[in-house]
């Protein structure tokens, strides 16, 4: 069956470090997003792909980046890690914004 | 003015009750709208989609669009334990390749 996984599901790390979430779909989507989900504000897009070699910059892009290699990933590095960016990150695809968008498991980050 | 405002809740209903669930939206142009439900710990599942004025029926669940009150609901007929969780309400505008999400509104049914 088609899914969408997100590794690793927990991560601890220390402020100033760079951390790296994966995001591999084998939905064969176009479409690729990354949230964070904070008490009290939601989810909140971060960054999106329409493709490969295409991203664009979300609601809350700083201190994030995102590449888009191939249709299945679209990994997620947290350039230098902070301690505001503890949070919960969700990835999800779609094959248009007119179907559902499957969301990953969800990576639990800590920045200590 | 946030871009979909729902209130968080908790709202609780009896079991068996409908539970009411609403969504207003600031964009005119939003074309799509979505219902996730999304229990403690994991990740968000859809419900229901709805892209027309009106009512929008599948099993226990009917969405509700008014485009010109600019608002979406989420009614629950028959509420059970199993749908306490928190339900997300999802709105895209054509033409823009994502989602914006309100902060969901959790309800409780209580047995």
């Amino acid at each position: 069956d088609a899914e969408i996984t997100q590794s690793p599901r927990h991560k601890i790390t220390e402020t100033g470090r760079q951390v790296t979430l994966a995001c591999h779909q084998t939905w064969n989507h176009n479409n690729m997003f990354w949230y964070r989900q904070d008490l009290g504000h939601g989810l909140r897009l971060i960054h999106y792909s329409y493709g490969v070699q295409d991203t664009n910059k979300g609601e809350v892009s700083d201190g994030y980046s995102v590449s888009r290699s191939n249709t299945e990933d679209l990994p997620l590095t947290l350039e230098s890690a902070a301690s505001s960016q503890t949070s919960v990150y969700f990835c999800a695809s779609s094959r248009d914004t007119r179907t559902e968008a499957f969301f990953g498991q969800g990576t639990r980050l800590t920045v200590v | 003015q946030k871009e979909v405002e729902q209130n968080s809740g908790p709202l609780s209903v009896p079991e068996g009750a409908i539970a009411s669930l609403n969504c207003t939206y600031s964009d005119r142009g939003s074309q799509s709208f979505f219902w996730y439900r999304q229990y403690s710990g994991k990740s968000p599942e859809l419900i229901m989609f709805i892209y027309s004025n009106g009512d929008k029926e599948d099993g226990r669940f009917t969405a509700q669009l008014n485009k010109a009150s600019q608002y979406v609901s989420l009614l629950i007929r028959d509420s059970q334990p199993s749908d306490s969780a928190t339900y997300l309400c999802a709105v895209t505008r054509g033409g823009y390749q994502k989602v914006t999400f309100g902060i969901g509104t959790k309800l409780q049914v209580i047995p």
